[in-house]
């Protein structure tokens, strides 16, 4: 397909368990970032790659949160001993450089 | 810190009446603007954007944005909207200082009645 993808489209959890989010870029993109939005906000920022590594990660929220992109591509957000108030729709988004950023389908993640 | 602030977070108007979406943010540098679009049950789609150059945007669907530094705004307009046109939308900012991240402000659900 052509635009980004994100994968599981859902997922429920509980509370204190492992996530893993992944996110497929469009081909080609050199940067890659994650968002998260709850309900009734815009995206807030959480981190961005450019390459491989990780350009800025102001806006994780805590150590229980980490991100990786190992081959430029594909990048995975792992989430630790989650908490009720982890759930959100994890967005990624994609973009060639700075120019526009691409945006995927999203995760709905639910930590019970 | 950037924010961005829109104004109004449910519209709702009658098919070809003309809408005005306003957006203000803080920083005062330069600033790269955007406002995205998610229809229901879509994702987020950029609509138009503003980078430099002239302040008066033109986007898709007949959208228009007007960049106004004075003012610190980039709001959305559209002459006549359509049933279509339902749909969140969002502003967002992106300046140079603070890398390439996206700051978005709270979303405007817009329901147009047919």
């Amino acid at each position: 397909g052509a635009g980004v993808s994100q994968t599981p489209s859902n997922k429920v959890t509980e509370k204190g368990k492992y996530v893993e989010l992944r996110c497929d870029p469009i081909s080609g993109h050199t940067a890659l970032y994650w968002y998260r939005q709850s309900l009734g906000q815009g995206p807030e920022f959480l981190i961005y790659f450019q390459g491989t590594g990780a350009a800025d990660d102001s806006g994780l929220p805590n150590d229980r949160f980490f991100a990786v992109r190992p081959e430029g591509s594909v990048s995975t957000l792992k989430i630790q001993r989650t908490e009720r108030g982890d759930s959100a729709v994890y967005l990624c988004a994609s973009s060639f450089h700075s120019s526009e950023q691409f945006f995927g389908p999203g995760t709905r993640l639910t930590v019970l | 810190a950037q924010s961005v602030s829109q104004h109004n977070h449910h519209v709702i108007l009658s098919e070809a009446a003309s809408l005005e979406l306003g957006c203000n943010y803080s920083y005062g540098g330069t600033v790269n603007l955007f406002w995205y679009v998610q229809y229901p049950g879509q994702h987020l789609q950029l609509l138009l954007k503003y980078f430099s150059g002239d302040p008066l945007v033109k986007g898709i669907k007949g959208f228009e944005a007007e960049f106004i530094k004075s003012k610190f705004s980039f709001n959305l307009r559209k002459p006549s909207v359509q049933w279509s046109d339902t749909a969140e939308y969002f502003c967002a900012v992106n300046a140079g200082e603070y890398g390439n991240k996206l700051v978005f402000g709270a979303g405007t659900i817009l329901r147009v009645k047919s």
